[in-house]
């Protein structure tokens, strides 16, 4: 079955930085991936997505990078501003079904 | 804009008693499912629906059953709650076409006493 990790369960930056949150996945056949922001009391929001026949896809301020040869893949978050306070989690599609890692949780300092 | 609701945002149960927790979909999506969020363990799947009447178990379902008797109204179950059921309850809805773009509702704490 799939498996998926997230490196660092918190991350703290500066406003106006750039953020990277990283997720490792086990199943090399895996097709679709997704991003989705949780802030606090609220369910996750799904954010931006990315096929298996693609390595990267920008959206309004967030690049995710999808490296199939190490199966890691990466949320970046441009100029990170303090409603980007939240946490983040990764989800690999498995046959209809999402499977997520356990959720960075990332803080804005002003 | 997309909506998933969720019946109640808190609730408190004693340890045996039966709980429901209901879902509603507004964009007449196919697909419904119910996850738990618990600390350290991401969410996790506990059953869903592709269809009316139609229920299939996801990674977690002991303790748990559903009911789809409408395609917008998808209902956890828990039979006898227990403590260890104590979670974050997140429902979520997807098209047919596009099953792995979920939305999910708020959210409901369950604590169990």
């Amino acid at each position: 079955g799939e498996s998926v990790g997230l490196h660092l369960p918190t991350l703290s930056v500066q406003e106006g930085d750039n953020s990277i949150i990283n997720c490792a996945y086990s199943n090399s056949a895996s097709d679709y991936f997704i991003w989705y922001k949780q802030e606090s009391g609220k369910g996750p929001q799904f954010i931006i997505d990315i096929r298996s026949n693609m390595d990267k896809r920008q959206g309004q301020r967030v690049t995710v990078l999808l490296n199939k040869t190490v199966k890691h893949l990466s949320l970046q978050i441009a100029a990170t501003q303090p409603g980007d306070s939240a946490v983040y989690f990764c989800a690999v599609n498995q046959g209809g079904k999402l499977i997520f890692g356990q959720g960075t949780e990332l803080s804005v300092k002003p | 804009d997309v909506k998933v609701t969720q019946s109640s945002r808190y609730l408190v149960k004693r340890t045996g008693e039966k709980v429901f927790l209901e879902c509603v979909q507004d964009m007449d999506h196919e697909n419904m499912f119910w996850y738990r969020q618990d600390p350290g363990l991401g969410l996790r799947l506990i059953y869903f629906s592709y269809d009316v009447k139609m229920k299939e178990k996801g990674d977690i379902p002991e303790g748990y059953s559903v009911s789809r008797e409408k395609k917008e109204r998808f209902s956890l179950i828990l039979e006898s709650a227990s403590t260890n059921q104590t979670s974050m309850y997140l429902c979520a809805s997807s098209a047919f076409s596009v099953p792995y773009e979920q939305y999910f509702g708020p959210g409901t704490r369950l604590t169990v006493t």
